[in-house]
């Protein structure tokens, strides 16, 4: 059975910690990792990821995808109170159940 | 360039009820997919429209169906409900997903009740 696992399932840290997230997949046909960080309602998107070792930056957040060992991670450095929120982490494969499927997301609360 | 437009935003049925929801994707955009969003599922895939076609479809039962008008606007809908489909449901729409450098973009999401 496809599935993504994200982990830790919450995570509590304060301003300016490094905090890393993690995503592990099963799935057949792999076509790329998605990162998307929910606040309140719609879901953004942060990073796609489809080779593996090629990390993608955008300021502090950072992603790299491992398709040897089948995860990725999400790296947040000097976070902030404004980075709470869930990041859910999917996965772009051709199965016949669907394009897409999410992990549970990882909460992350980052007090002042 | 307007986002992905969802409406409406809340609901309350109740149960037996039916509902319609719609989504408006971003301007060019041709696929279409709905989630459902609940505390203890996650996000749960429904179904993907592309070109008024339904292209893929999740483990969802019948009462959850859905369309795609020309437009690229699509519907879905949820008759005979239950309390458990009181959830989030959220679409997304991208240029054609089946693409591998392709992402989807969310709308806000229609919150439902159903009591």
């Amino acid at each position: 059975e496809d599935k993504v696992v994200q982990s830790p399932l919450s995570l509590v840290v304060h301003e300016g910690d490094t905090v890393t997230l993690n995503c592990s997949y099963e799935v057949t046909n792999f076509r790329s990792l998605l990162w998307y960080k929910q606040e309140k309602k719609a879901p953004t998107f942060l990073f796609m990821l489809t080779s593996s070792g090629i990390e993608k930056k955008s300021g502090r957040l950072s992603s790299i995808l491992d398709k040897k060992e089948l995860f990725s991670i999400l790296n947040i450095t000097a976070t902030q109170t404004g980075d709470s929120a869930i990041y859910l982490c999917a996965v772009n494969y051709g199965g016949s159940q669907g394009n897409l499927i999410f992990g549970k997301g990882t909460k992350l609360s980052v007090k002042p | 360039k307007a986002g992905v437009t969802q409406t409406p935003r809340y609901l309350i049925k109740t149960r037996g009820q039916q509902v319609t929801l719609s989504c408006s994707p971003i301007s060019g955009h041709r696929s279409v997919s709905w989630y459902q969003q609940t505390p203890g599922q996650g996000l749960q895939f429904l179904f993907e429209y592309f070109s008024e076609t339904q292209r893929n479809k999740g483990n969802f039962p019948g009462r959850f169906s859905g369309r795609q008008f020309s437009n690229s606007r699509s519907e879905m809908n949820v008759s005979t409900l239950e309390l458990g489909d009181s959830a989030l449901y959220l679409c997304a729409s991208s240029l054609n997903l089946n693409r591998d450098w392709e992402t989807q973009y969310f709308g806000p999401g229609t919150r439902l009740l159903v009591l």
